[in-house]
């Protein structure tokens, strides 16, 4: 079964600094990889995702992933981070050999910039 | 178009009430699915549905039921509700081909006393 690991609980960062959430996962398959964030009583809203093709993604708000097979990674990033970044993101992932869209998400880091 | 919709909003409930999440999309998607979020625990599927009565079980289906009779509308009933049961209720929808991201209603929060 698919799953995902996001190691890290709380991710404190200065504004302007560079912001990196970890992402680590496990499928059987090729992986569908995803990154949502969630601001506080709202639903996930969709920033990225890998399916196939360059192992560089770009998404919304300046974020960007970065696909890394051997590693079985998919960190996101963004080179300089805003107060208003602060939020819960959460990786997901969805097992390619699979034919459903069933996605295992990890727990969630949540993101901290101090001003 | 409204996205995904969840209603209640917010939701009170004693041991051993039944009740229904509503759960329903005008993207014309097929799969759908519900998860629960909980503090430390990420979002865990309880159960999920690729196209009009058709629904199979996720991670944690205890103590829920769904069906899916129309391809807009995914309702989810808690059976008889346990404290266990209280979280923060999520519908998400998606395409079965394609995109694959899936789109995420407000959520339900459900406290059960």
């Amino acid at each position: 079964a698919q799953s995902v690991a996001q190691p890290e609980d709380q991710v404190n960062v200065a504004e302007g600094n560079p912001l990196t959430v970890k992402c680590t996962y496990s499928v059987s398959g090729n992986p569908y990889l995803f990154w949502y964030v969630q601001y506080p009583n709202r639903g996930l809203q969709f920033l990225l995702k890998y399916i196939t093709g360059d192992n560089l993604v770009k998404g919304s708000y300046g974020f960007e992933a970065e696909f890394n097979k051997s590693q079985t990674s998919f960190h996101l990033k963004k080179p300089s981070a805003l107060v208003s970044d602060s939020a819960l993101y959460f990786c997901a992932v969805r097992d390619g050999l699979y034919g459903n869209n069933r996605l295992a998400f990890g727990k969630g880091n949540q993101v901290v910039v101090i001003p | 178009n409204a996205g995904v919709t969840q209603t209640p909003k917010f939701q009170v409930l004693k041991t051993g009430q039944s009740m229904t999440l509503q759960c329903a999309q005008d993207m014309n998607h097929e799969y759908m699915s519900w998860y629960r979020q909980d503090p430390g625990m990420g979002l865990r599927l309880i159960h999920y549905s690729v196209g009009a009565g058709i629904t199979d079980q996720g991670e944690v289906p205890n103590g829920y039921n769904v069906s899916r009779s129309t391809t807009e509308d995914f309702p989810l009933r808690l059976l008889s509700a346990a404290p266990s049961q209280t979280s923060v209720y999520f519908c998400a929808s998606s395409t079965t081909g394609g995109s694959y991201e899936q789109y995420f209603g407000p959520g339900t929060r459900l406290t059960v006393t």
